[in-house]
């Protein structure tokens, strides 16, 4: 039943330790996000990929790449985390991304810690 | 740009009214509601596509004013489950960009 999947839940690293969030679909979407959610914020994109094509956001810092081997899978990689990643990372598809009218469907989110 | 909430939060008894307003000061293509429980990942409520366009189900309804680049959300006669952080997207004209609101925090007590 499940059809957005993130894991894990929750990752703990260790400052300038590099980690990765995976996401998985089942809804054969062709467009997969991720936002960061930090508390008490909403959810900004850093970046998405309709299809393979790769679309990233000005402000996305270079320390956040992501990797979309398939339709199915999307990874967002921290390549040296710092105390200020630590945040919610959601991972949303959707059918069509024209103009912005099609539903995202978000995943339950992996909460990151950084020590 | 990012879209702006008011209120900020609303506190309720079960039974009462809220409305939360969405509005931006860029062109308005497309106005996404949606639900999130602390620590949950938000759930989709409803799309407007079209200016003029209102919609609901159950007691939660909303319209979009195109020119005005405004969308309101109606929740009538609230229920617990109804607490949360209300956001409003807006979908521009670049594919792929949902730009949210800050978010209002709704609390209903019983």
């Amino acid at each position: 039943d499940a059809m957005v999947i993130q894991n894990p839940r929750y990752q703990v690293t260790q400052f300038g330790k590099p980690v990765t969030l995976s996401c998985s679909q089942t809804l054969n979407h062709n467009v997969m996000y991720w936002y960061q959610q930090k508390s008490s914020q909403a959810p900004k994109l850093l970046f998405h990929y309709y299809d393979k094509d790769f679309n990233n956001e000005a402000d996305t810092p270079d320390n956040f790449q992501s990797r979309r081997p398939n339709t199915s899978f999307c990874f967002l990689d921290i390549r040296s985390p710092g105390l200020g990643d630590a945040a919610m990372y959601l991972c949303a598809t959707s059918r069509d991304s024209l103009a912005g009218q099609e539903t995202q469907y978000f995943g339950p989110g992996t909460r990151l810690l950084v020590l | 740009q990012q879209p702006v909430q008011s209120p900020q939060a609303v506190i309720l008894r079960e039974g009462e009214d809220a409305v939360i307003n969405c509005s931006s000061s860029k062109a308005l293509y497309s106005v996404h509601w949606y639900r999130q429980k602390h620590g949950e990942a938000p759930v989709f409520l409803m799309i407007l596509l079209k200016g003029g366009e209102q919609k609901g189900h159950d007691k939660i309804s909303a319209s979009f004013n195109e020119k005005k680049q405004q969308s309101s959300l109606y929740l009538t006669a609230s229920q617990l489950s109804y607490s949360g952080t209300y956001f409003c997207g807006a979908g521009g004209t670049s594919y792929g960009k949902l730009t949210f609101g800050q978010g209002t925090i709704l609390t209903v007590h019983p």
